[in-house]
């Protein structure tokens, strides 16, 4: 069964501080890829995807990520991190015909 | 354009009762999904349906039933609630091309439920 990997569960940053969180899935075929974010006591929302073309997509609030098809890695970056970017991110991997699959999430505390 | 919601925001449950929970969506969504959200362990989904009158299990669908009886709505039932049901719910709709590729997600807000 397909399954996504997070690197970390828990970062710790400074403000103005880059960011680099890893995600890792397990199936070889045809994907699209997402980015999710879940401020405290909120619901999920959509930060970027991936369907095809530029492997390096740009979402909202400065993020971005590249999708490294040899290594079925699809990192999400940020130059400079602020307060409010405090949350938990979720990668997620939809496999054409199977349904998404999430990674179990990374909580980002950012130290003001 | 209320997006997708969800009834109710909180409920605790005695073991053994049985509770629905609703998802609405207005966006005409041909996709629906219910997932549980528990620390540590991210979203995992129960199950979802493809368009209405259909349903499939997902990753975690015991003690769970669904139904998609209009295209808009997708009840998520618990028959005899365990105390292992206690998570966060959230319901999402996406929408596809016509074929197997789905796009993204919209998330609901999410029902807190407790079962002591």
């Amino acid at each position: 069964a397909q399954s996504v990997s997070q690197h970390n569960h828990h970062v710790i940053l400074s403000e103005a501080a880059s960011l680099e969180l890893g995600c890792n899935y397990s199936y070889g075929g045809t994907v699209n890829l997402f980015w999710y974010v879940q401020y405290p006591g909120q619901h999920l929302q959509l930060l970027l995807k991936y369907f095809s073309g530029d492997p390096l997509v740009k979402g909202i609030k400065g993020f971005e990520a590249e999708f490294i098809k040899s290594k079925f890695s699809f990192n999400l970056r940020k130059p400079s991190v602020q307060w409010s970017d405090t949350a938990e991110y979720f990668c997620a991997v939809d496999n054409y015909g199977q349904n998404f699959v999430f990674g179990p999430g990374t909580r980002l505390s950012v130290l003001p | 354009n209320a997006g997708v919601t969800q009834t109710p925001k909180f409920r605790v449950l005695k073991t053994g009762q049985s509770m629905t929970l609703l998802c609405a969506q207005d966006m005409n969504h041909e996709y629906m999904y219910w997932y549980r959200q528990d620390p540590g362990m991210g979203l995992r989904l129960i199950h979802y349906s493809v368009g209405e009158g259909t349903t499939a299990k997902g990753e975690v669908p015991d003690g769970y039933n669904v139904s998609r009886l209009k295209k808009q709505n997708f009840l998520l039932g618990l028959e005899s609630a365990a105390p292992s049901q206690t998570s966060v719910y959230f319901c999402a709709s996406s929408t596809t091309s016509g074929g197997l590729i789905s796009y993204e997600q919209y998330f609901g807000p999410g029902t807190r439920l407790t079962v002591t």
